[in-house]
């Protein structure tokens, strides 16, 4: 089966910087995405991984580590709108497109 | 460029009682999946639709079918509702690229009474 974690609840300051964690175990792995999704509201995408290393898009960067089945979302100079649920999402190779498999989603509170 | 849409956004239902949920993917996509969330869980994979076939399924009964239509629309039907069956629904459409990022509609909130 296929196995996402990543923590259930983190709190950050406006300005700060926070690391969100994921790690996987997956069989045919093929990319890991990471959504925001606010209350209420569908999962908007915000970056996606296939290779190993750094991917940085503005204030947030994501990174990738096959070996380790481990990605991380690095969040800079947290702003209150940030506060959301962030989604660590697995694809995984099928009979055509890959599906999505998503760990529960990290909620994330930015205090002012 | 309209995104992902799905309609209606809010159905209330009764536990026996069948629905359908429908869902038009962003311009130039051709595939539709269908995911269901619980509150305060991630979203789980059901189905996947490319050419009109359900490609992969999740580990969801045979209650949940859905169908794809010739200009990549989708429906999700879900017959004899359960309590349990209360989450939101959401669709997510690719380009058919395995690469290629999922967007997602705006989800249904299904309550089952």
């Amino acid at each position: 089966g296929q196995n996402i974690d990543q923590p259930t609840e983190m709190t950050a300051t406006e300005g700060a910087i926070v690391q969100i964690n994921c790690t996987y175990q997956t069989s045919g792995f093929n990319g890991l995405f990471w959504y925001q999704q606010h209350a209420g509201e569908a999962p908007t995408f915000l970056s996606y991984n296939v290779l190993d290393g750094l991917e940085e898009k503005g204030r947030f960067s994501s990174f990738l580590s096959r070996s380790k089945g481990y990605s991380y979302l690095l969040l800079k100079e947290l702003q209150m709108k940030d506060s959301a649920s962030y989604l660590c999402a697995v694809r995984v190779r099928g009979s055509t497109l890959g599906r999505l498999y998503f760990g529960r989603g990290t909620q994330l509170t930015v205090w002012p | 460029d309209a995104g992902v849409t799905q309609s209606p956004t809010h159905l209330i239902k009764t536990r026996g009682q069948q629905v359908t949920l429908r869902c038009s993917p962003k311009s130039g996509h051709d595939t539709v999946s269908w995911y269901q969330q619980a509150l305060g869980q991630g979203p789980q994979f059901i189905f996947q639709y490319y050419e009109e076939e359900e490609r992969q399924r999740g580990n969801f009964p045979d209650r949940f079918s859905g169908h794809q239509f010739p200009n990549y629309s989708s429906e999700l039907n879900v017959n004899a509702l359960l309590l349990g069956d209360s989450a939101l629904y959401l669709c997510a459409s690719s380009e058919g690229d395995i690469r290629a990022e999922a967007f997602f509609g705006q989800g249904t909130r299904l309550t089952v009474v």
